[in-house]
């Protein structure tokens, strides 16, 4: 089954303590990319992915890190988290052929810093 | 700074009626427009990339219209259902630019 999976679904986590969200996807998609939800605001991205071994930053990249060193994986780094990274995080991908196509989401990562 | 609008912000109606709703976005350098159903606990899924002004596009009960050229797009669903509950997303670019989201539209269909 095509998919997008992200991991964990639920972090509750203290200010400072580093933390990684995965993602994974299993339809050879050269783009990848994080966005964070909050409420009252339109889905903002984070990080993006044309291809392995490229990674630019997205509207509000200050905070995280990533990384692409295979095609399939796109981390999420958090090195010192803190109470305004809390947020619902969705890591997505789709082909590069073009920007036009379709994004496939994972679950999303609800993410609580305390 | 590249805006989205959608509108209403939510909206509730009764199972069976019909309903719209809007995304608005800059008209210049217009690339795609993308919609997006995203149902509470699961992630957004694609309902339709329209590219060409004019583009109609359907799937099932839910159709899309667009006009780049005014800057609009709209959202139709015909003879709502319970299980059509969910909030929907515009997101639109421009050539060589990100994918910009609007805040969504959610909406309640009760029995």
């Amino acid at each position: 089954e095509a998919q997008v999976t992200q991991n964990p679904r639920y972090l509750i986590t203290v200010t400072g303590k580093k933390l990684t969200v995965t993602c994974s996807q299993n339809m050879n998609h050269e783009y990848m990319s994080w966005y964070r939800q909050d409420p009252g605001l339109g889905l903002r991205q984070i990080y993006y992915s044309m291809n392995v071994e490229v990674t630019d930053k997205g509207d509000v990249p200050e905070g995280y890190k990533v990384s692409r060193k295979e095609k399939r994986n796109f981390p999420l780094i958090l090195e010192s988290p803190s109470p305004n990274q809390t947020s619902l995080y969705f890591c997505a991908s789709r082909y590069r052929t073009g920007i036009t196509g379709e994004l496939f989401f994972g679950e999303g990562s609800r993410l609580t810093v305390l | 700074i590249l805006n989205v609008e959608q509108s209403p912000q939510s909206l509730h109606v009764q199972e069976g009626d019909s309903t719209n709703f809007t995304c608005s976005f800059p008209s210049s350098n217009f690339y795609a427009l993308h919609w997006y159903r995203w149902e509470t606990a699961k992630s957004p899924e694609a309902l339709f990339v329209m590219t060409l002004n004019g583009d109609e596009k359907k799937k099932g009960r839910i159709s899309a219209t667009l006009n780049t050229k005014e800057g609009y797009s709209y959202l139709y669903i015909k003879g709502s259902q319970p299980e059509d509950s969910a909030t929907y997303l515009c997101a639109f670019n421009q050539a060589g630019t990100a994918l910009i989201f609007g805040k969504g539209t959610t909406l309640s269909v009760s029995s």
